[in-house]
């Protein structure tokens, strides 16, 4: 009864390819977010989503895509991978707002050689 | 700008010492506070988080924290460490009149028997 899951827990791919990463909380929340964990630890929020809806773009390239069919799931897809796309990406949950608590996933450990 | 920093990279404990994690932040006004741990390979889970009212909240696995306005301070303690207790620690923020949560650099913690 994992609550926020992500698929796949590790990704090794080429530069230049098309990837996605998939998301799915089952705690009935309404707000999801993606965020990116570089090699030295840092976590930087890339986008959040309220109820389908677009609530949070940071400065993130647009070769990446958040994608939410339902409040249920948030995919992330990448175009033309990069090397420097390498990183781990966490999805998280959170009732209505980072007013209360945020559930992390176990996140992706993307690998662009 | 708004930040959050955290002063030690890298701590190292005895098993049973106590142990404290310092959190600074910059910010106009007092944003909500979290504590995260991130084992190994693992996302991140809550471990306290501070909204209003009294300063020393107490978290999960034994962990406390004291908010002090006047040092913009939100540390991270325990009384005895187990060796359990390795790991990530992030401090976190969010900004009342944003919903990003924004977090700091990590403080790698290492136990020793």
């Amino acid at each position: 009864d994992t609550a926020v899951s992500q698929t796949p827990k590790y990704l090794v791919t080429q530069m230049g390819n098309d990837k996605s990463i998939k998301c799915e909380q089952n705690l009935g929340h309404d707000t999801m977010y993606w965020y990116k964990q570089d090699s030295k630890k840092f976590l930087k929020i890339m986008f959040s989503y309220n109820n389908k809806e677009l609530i949070i773009n940071e400065t993130v390239p647009n070769r990446f895509s958040p994608k939410s069919p339902d409040k249920a799931h948030l995919n992330l897809h990448i175009n033309s991978l990069e090397l420097g796309d390498s990183a781990v990406y966490f999805c998280a949950s959170s009732p209505y707002s980072l007013n209360t608590e945020a559930f992390f996933g176990q996140g992706t450990r993307l690998t662009v050689v | 700008a708004q930040s959050v920093t955290q002063p030690d990279i890298h701590i190292t404990v005895s098993e049973g010492a106590s142990l404290e994690l310092r959190c600074n932040y910059s910010y106009g006004a007092t944003p909500y506070l979290f504590w995260y741990v991130q084992s190994p390979g693992q996302g991140l889970q809550l471990l306290l988080k501070y909204f209003s009212g009294d300063t020393l909240v107490q978290g999960i696995k034994g962990f406390e924290a004291e908010f002090k306005r006047s040092q913009s301070s939100f540390n991270l303690r325990k009384p005895s460490v187990h060796w359990s207790d390795a790991a990530e620690y992030f401090c976190a923020v969010v900004h009342r009149n944003t919903d990003k949560l924004i977090f700091g650099t990590g403080t790698r913690l290492q136990v020793f028997p």
